[in-house]
């Protein structure tokens, strides 16, 4: 079974300021897939952010972008010049390949953008 | 947005009596999925189906059922609610064994006294 770990459940960071959400997994898998949703207060789940595990290279999305470290598991996302529609939940997962295309969740860090 | 509809929005209900929720998604999904969200747990799944009356368990299972028996819908039934079960769950879709992303509803928030 897999898990996900984010030990920060909440961080702030001022306006247009860069902050870094932290994200780690156990699995025994070779082929996965991980993200980044955003949970704004309306409730809705909005993917941020995929990364396929077989790529080296970061995703980027805009102002999204990820630190993935396979042979450490970790999956960080930095979120560039922070706006204050960037206050969310924000929950790191878990995909794996040859599954059912079930999510994993972590806790979820709860962010808040300061004007 | 994806159509994926979730009903009702929000549900008190008493302790011991059944609950069903639906989700509706007119995507032509065949991954279809019931999650819910607790304060410092994040999402943890509780049923999934992977197509018409083929559904499997999830984490935390215990105490609910599912079905479905079209495409477009998949219900999630608290056969005696709990107060344990006083939750947000959230209903999810993929279309295939080659698309990752997930399509969330809106969510139903359940309190039950």
């Amino acid at each position: 079974a897999q898990t996900v770990t984010q030990s920060q459940p909440e961080m702030s960071v001022q306006e247009a300021e860069t902050v870094t959400l932290s994200c780690t997994y156990d699995t025994s898998e070779n082929n996965y897939y991980l993200f980044w949703y955003k949970q704004p207060p309306s409730r809705q789940m909005i993917l941020v952010i995929r990364q396929e595990a077989y790529k080296q290279q970061n995703a980027t999305e805009n102002r999204f972008s990820v630190n993935f470290q396979k042979a450490a598991k970790s999956f960080s996302l930095k979120i560039s010049d922070s706006q204050l529609g960037d206050t969310a939940m924000y929950f790191c997962a878990f995909m794996n390949r040859g599954s059912a295309r079930q999510l994993t969740f972590g806790s979820g860090t709860q962010l808040t953008v300061l004007p | 947005d994806a159509g994926i509809t979730q009903s009702p929005r929000h549900k008190v209900t008493e302790t011991g009596t059944p609950v069903t929720l639906r989700c509706h998604q007119t995507e032509n999904h065949r991954y279809m999925y019931w999650y819910r969200q607790d304060p410092g747990h994040g999402l943890r799944l509780i049923h999934y189906s992977y197509g018409v009356k083929d559904t499997d368990k999830g984490e935390v299972s215990d105490g609910y059922s599912v079905s479905r028996s079209k495409t477009e819908d998949f219900l999630l039934t608290l056969e005696s609610a709990t107060s344990s079960q006083t939750s947000v769950y959230f209903c999810a879709t993929t279309q295939g064994p080659e698309n990752t992303e997930a399509f969330f509803g809106q969510g139903t928030r359940l309190t039950v006294v």
